[in-house]
């Protein structure tokens, strides 16, 4: 399977702590996004990292692309209990394919 | 800016009853994809449409599910006939260019199949 797997399954941390969840994959890919779906929504887009790009910064999140580990991570600092949901990353490979991981369910408690 | 529309969002049918969910995506946006979502589970794509072409329908079981998208704008996802199996939420989501865009996803419909 390509699909990204996501690690820890869950996280449960206290508001005001930073959160870092992990995404590794299998194949080549032409970028990752990361998406994040609060209980019964649609999924929202948090941010997308190219493969020739290392780092990227949006408000309170950090990702990383390490293409050589074929892995992510996600880092939500200062959490806050609004960011309590499940974040998914999704790969899309050089035949412009979409796989999305099985998510990580975050839990900040207040 | 409307964002990608879904009806119904809640379906209850028995199994090998027929269902249909339709979805509106973003205007202007050229591709258009089916997810499945199992409870607990990632999404997994059924179809993905560029226009009114199907791009990708790799993961779509074909005997029982089927998909348009006439004149390339809004689609229709079919389940018949449907299995237990087929409980889950069925997402549509749309982007503005294959492949290297960011998707934009519809609320979902949540299928029951008893």
């Amino acid at each position: 399977s390509q699909q990204g797997e996501e690690d820890p399954q869950a996280l449960s941390i206290q508001e005001g702590e930073n959160a870092t969840m992990n995404c590794s994959y299998k194949t080549s890919i032409n970028n990752l996004q990361w998406y994040r779906q609060n209980s019964g929504r649609g999924l929202v887009h948090l941010i997308l990292i190219r493969s020739n790009e290392r780092e990227k910064h949006s408000g309170r999140l950090r990702v990383t692309l390490d293409t050589s580990k074929k892995s992510s991570s996600l880092l939500i600092t200062a959490s806050r209990a609004a960011d309590t949901a499940s974040y998914f990353c999704a790969t899309e490979n050089n035949f412009n394919k979409f796989y999305f991981g099985s998510g990580t369910k975050l839990n900040v408690k207040p | 800016e409307a964002g990608v529309a879904q009806s119904p969002r809640y379906k209850i049918i028995e199994k090998r009853q027929s269902v249909a969910f339709w979805c509106n995506p973003i205007s202007g946006h050229a591709t258009l994809y089916w997810y499945q979502q199992i409870l607990g589970q990632g999404p997994k794509l059924l179809i993905q449409f560029q226009n009114n072409g199907v791009v990708d329908d790799s993961q779509l079981p074909k005997d029982r599910f089927s998909a348009e998208r006439l004149k390339g704008v809004d689609s229709t996802l079919k389940i018949q006939p449907a299995k237990l199996e087929d409980s889950a939420v069925y997402l549509c989501a749309s982007s503005s260019l294959q492949g290297t865009g960011t998707q934009y996803f519809g609320p979902g419909t949540r299928l029951l199949v008893l």
